[in-house]
């Protein structure tokens, strides 16, 4: 089983649609990240947790949301979906002991039409 | 300056060749280097952190220069299975500035 999971996989839906990803993580890790990336852009950081309820905007946050409700899991919304919020997002789990890296889940496809 | 810069390439190498890929940074403060590659489409896998004295991890050396703020990665020996894209990543001392670089692209051919 893989240690950072995302679901879902892929997801086609409408604009102005909510929208919810989610990660789980069996590595234990207490920092959780979530990212985007664009084709020419790279990743970009949304918004990133250090512990159960703790919740830091990242680079690029706005049009988003995230829950952190346990460690081991870590969502991200979309309240009301825009076509510009196409892209590709990862999931990302940390240990802070050895101040990084960064373990990625598969990613989730995702379109807005 | 951007926070973190590669060149994107497409670096296009045959089997057997020796290619080297640079990234600087522009946080002097910056702490924690490592060096991604991430298949097309898909998630990016830690390929060797970065340490100041240099490490070496069979056919790749990593190397990082704080004075002119810039890390390096070679590739000696290149196999087709090296085609990918390279990232370089930059962490502060929190841990709480994660940035990533565009990334470069290998294509390594018969």
């Amino acid at each position: 089983d893989a240690d950072v999971t995302q679901t879902p996989r892929n997801r086609i839906t409408k604009t102005g649609k909510r929208i919810m990803l989610e990660c789980s993580q069996t590595k234990g890790h207490d920092r959780m990240y979530w990212y985007r990336q664009d084709p020419g852009l790279g990743l970009r950081l949304i918004y990133y947790s250090f512990d159960v309820k703790d919740i830091n905007k990242g680079e690029i946050s706005d049009g988003y949301s995230v829950s952190r409700q346990a460690q081991a899991k870590f969502s991200l919304s979309l309240e009301s979906a825009i076509p510009n919020q196409t892209a590709l997002y990862f999931c990302a789990t940390s240990d802070p002991l050895s101040q990084g890296p960064q373990h990625f889940g598969d990613g989730t496809r995702l379109s807005i039409l | 300056r951007k926070e973190v810069e590669q060149d994107p390439g497409p670096f296009n190498v045959p089997e057997g060749a020796t290619v080297a890929f640079n990234c600087t940074y522009s946080n002097s403060a910056s702490q924690s280097f490592f060096w991604y590659r991430q298949d097309c489409r898909k998630e990016p896998k830690l390929l060797m952190s970065v340490y100041s004295s240099g490490n070496e991890d069979g056919r790749f050396t990593a190397q990082l220069n704080r004075a002119s703020q810039y890390i390096s990665l070679l590739i000696r020996d290149s196999k087709l299975s090296d085609s990918a894209t390279y990232l370089c990543v930059v962490i502060n001392q929190a841990g709480t500035a994660l940035i990533f670089g565009k990334g470069t692209t290998l294509s390594v051919s018969s």
